[in-house]
Formats: C-alpha cells, sequence, structure tokens
C-alpha cells in the first residue's frame, strides 16, 4: 500500500520561504505515468492544486503561485518537495501532497496533510 | 484560467437521493477531462470517491455514481445516510500534470 508523509517546519515567518517534503514508501516515486502534486486547504476553506511534478523533473504549476513555487524530485530519496517563497499569513494552510495518475487523471493517494503557520 | 463550478451546498434527508454537479466556467465537463469525485471530512485528508468520470475507487459503496450530465459532472448519492454528511469535491484533469479543483459543496443530510 502506497503512504505518503508531508514533513516539513509548521512555523513559518512572513517573507520567509515555506519548504515541506513529501516522502513515498510502498512503492517507487519512478512509476509511470504517475505525478507528485501539492494541495493546500487554508482554514475552512477549499481545496487549491499547487503544483506537480514528474518523476523526470518536469513540473507544472498552478499559474496563480507559478511565481513563487519551485517543486523538486530526488528520487534516490523518494521524495518530493515544495518550496514556496514570500508567504504571507494568506498562506497559512494545510499542506496535502498527493500522488496524480496520469492515465486516469485523478489523485489516487494522499498525504495526511500538515499546518503551515505564516505568522512572526 | 479554468475556473471549475460546484453547488455551494446542498441537503438531502436521510435515504433520499442527491445530485451534485461540476461544471466549467467556460465550455463543458467531458470524460476528456477525467472528472473524480472526493469526499472530505473536518480534519481528514480527501478520500476518492469516483474517478475517471463513473469508476468507483476501492471501497467506496456503491450507492455513490458518477456522471455526465449535460455539460457537466455528476456525483449522485442513493439512500443517503448520516455519514455522507462532508464536503465533496469535484477535480477535472486538464493534462500534462495539470489538476483544477472546484470550489466544494457540504452536503447536509437531514
Amino acid at each position: 500500500q502506497l503512504q505518503l508523509q508531508e514533513s516539513g517546519p509548521g512555523l513559518v515567518k512572513p517573507s520567509e520561504t515555506l519548504s515541506l517534503t513529501c516522502t513515498v514508501s510502498g512503492g517507487s516515486i519512478s512509476s509511470v505515468p504517475y505525478y507528485g502534486g501539492w494541495i493546500r486547504q487554508p482554514p475552512g476553506r477549499g481545496l487549491e492544486w499547487i503544483g506537480s511534478i514528474y518523476y523526470g523533473g518536469s513540473t507544472y504549476y498552478n499559474p496563480s503561485l507559478k511565481s513563487r513555487v519551485t517543486i523538486s524530485v530526488d528520487t534516490s530519496k523518494n521524495q518530493f518537495s515544495l518550496k514556496l517563497t514570500s508567504v504571507t499569513a494568506a498562506d497559512t494552510a494545510v499542506y496535502f501532497c498527493a500522488r496524480g495518475s496520469g492515465a486516469s487523471g485523478h489523485l489516487d493517494y494522499w498525504g495526511q496533510g500538515t499546518l503551515v503557520t505564516v505568522s512572526s | 484560467q479554468t475556473v471549475v463550478t460546484q453547488e455551494p451546498s446542498f441537503s438531502v434527508s436521510p435515504g433520499g437521493t442527491v445530485t451534485l454537479t461540476c461544471g466549467l466556467s467556460s465550455g463543458s465537463v467531458s470524460t476528456s477531462y477525467y472528472p473524480s469525485w472526493y469526499q472530505q471530512t473536518p480534519g481528514q485528508a480527501p478520500r476518492t470517491l469516483i474517478y475517471n468520470t463513473n469508476t468507483r475507487s476501492s471501497g467506496v459503496p456503491d450507492r455513490f455514481s458518477g456522471s455526465i450530465l449535460g455539460n457537466k459532472a455528476a456525483l449522485t448519492i442513493t439512500g443517503a445516510q448520516a455519514d455522507d454528511e462532508s464536503d465533496y469535491y469535484c477535480v477535472v484533469y486538464l493534462g500534462s500534470g495539470f489538476w483544477v479543483f472546484g470550489g466544494g459543496t457540504k452536503l447536509t443530510v437531514l
């Protein structure tokens, strides 16, 4: 059974960079045709897709966040990571990582999510 | 930019049938968008209910079904139960690693 687990600081200061890592276990992150994706959910609000990465390194970002987002992959560690720069209080959210299927078009496995609060 | 639309809220009586819909701000949702549906309860990660328009995920009761109705994707719950009270999200896949989420529908069972 594939499992995903987010990790990283739970508190980030305004204007700094939010960094999270998703560790995949029970399967390879390099499986075709799967993507590693990041999704977030501000408190009391809906889900927002941030972006995704293919194991070969190709990335795809939500246009509304593109200027601040970088997603990378480390296949040797079976991990993919998110960096979001110049954060503000509006970036406070639960951040989920998930596996996306390019064949069936859905997000089939999700991490449990991690709350990141932006505050001084 | 692609915007996915959903009803903000809906209510259904226990044992009743409800259909939630998922549209696009411009254009139609078709099977080519591989619409999928997720159920989320507070504090939990989303759970996949339906993918590829009408395929139930493993372990999902058959009272949940997906379809295309007109120009929208639809999730129908037949014989609603109290624990179906959740938030439901529609997601469309634009291809090449791009996904778009709808705003979600808060379903009340009362």
